[in-house]
């Protein structure tokens, strides 16, 4: 499968411990996007990475939230110290820099579930 | 700041109706309106919608843009229970350093009972 992939697919933490979700995006694709969906909601954008730089990060994303890009290919995004609050879905997507807006291909998410 | 809304946020049909979804937009530098389909997991793209008044289709699928109203809506005929799933509509930003950072609606959740 060539696809974006994510890991692991469903989490469940306790309050107070950090989290670290993986997301490999298609080999070809140099822009990779974090979003949150929460229940009932659409997903909101977190951050988002050209290469290994990360360009933006969204007012969501509190101090405990770090993303990482450190080759230009695979991501990190690390919880620390997690809250009932982050309970949610975190999706992964990427594309190509030269690509279309809609040309933006979604992982399988990671469920968190803060317990 | 960009924002994206979606109505109805539910909506229970029985197989065979026809359904529209509506999506409104307030969006700094506007380049084009997306709908996608989610169900358990990613979601999936449908269609990419960029000039005002040219329908989209694909199947029993069909969406259009009004520019002038700032909206879109995605129109499902003979509903099928298989198209149960939240269908959300997004725009993307047009430029600079954000370049295709999508902003979502909040999503309608559709059922389709047999």
């Amino acid at each position: 499968d060539t696809g974006v992939s994510q890991n692991p697919r469903h989490k469940i933490t306790k309050r107070g411990q950090n989290v670290t979700f993986r997301c490999d995006p298609i080999s070809e694709h140099n822009r990779l996007y974090w979003y949150r969906q929460t229940l009932g909601q659409g997903p909101e954008f977190l951050t988002y990475f050209q290469n290994e730089a990360q360009l933006e990060k969204s007012r969501l994303l509190s101090d405990r939230f770090s993303a990482e890009r450190p080759k230009g290919s695979f991501s990190t995004l690390e919880i620390q110290r997690t809250e009932q609050g982050d309970s949610a879905m975190y999706l992964c997507a990427s594309s190509r820099s030269t690509g279309q807006a809609h040309e933006q291909f979604f992982g399988p998410g990671t469920r968190l579930t803060v317990l | 700041e960009d924002k994206v809304v979606q109505s109805p946020l539910s909506l229970v049909v029985h197989e065979g109706d026809t359904v529209t979804l509506n999506c409104s937009y307030e969006v700094t530098n506007f380049r084009s309106l997306l709908w996608y389909k989610q169900e358990k997991k990613a979601p999936t793209f449908l269609f990419m919608l960029t000039s005002s008044g040219i329908e989209k289709k694909s199947g029993r699928l069909s969406s259009i843009l009004d520019k002038k109203e700032l909206s879109s809506i995605l129109n499902i005929t003979a509903t099928q229970t298989g198209d149960s799933a939240i269908y959300l509509c997004a725009s993307p930003n047009a430029g600079g350093t954000s370049y295709g950072k999508l902003t979502f609606g909040q999503g309608t959740i559709l059922t389709v009972h047999p």
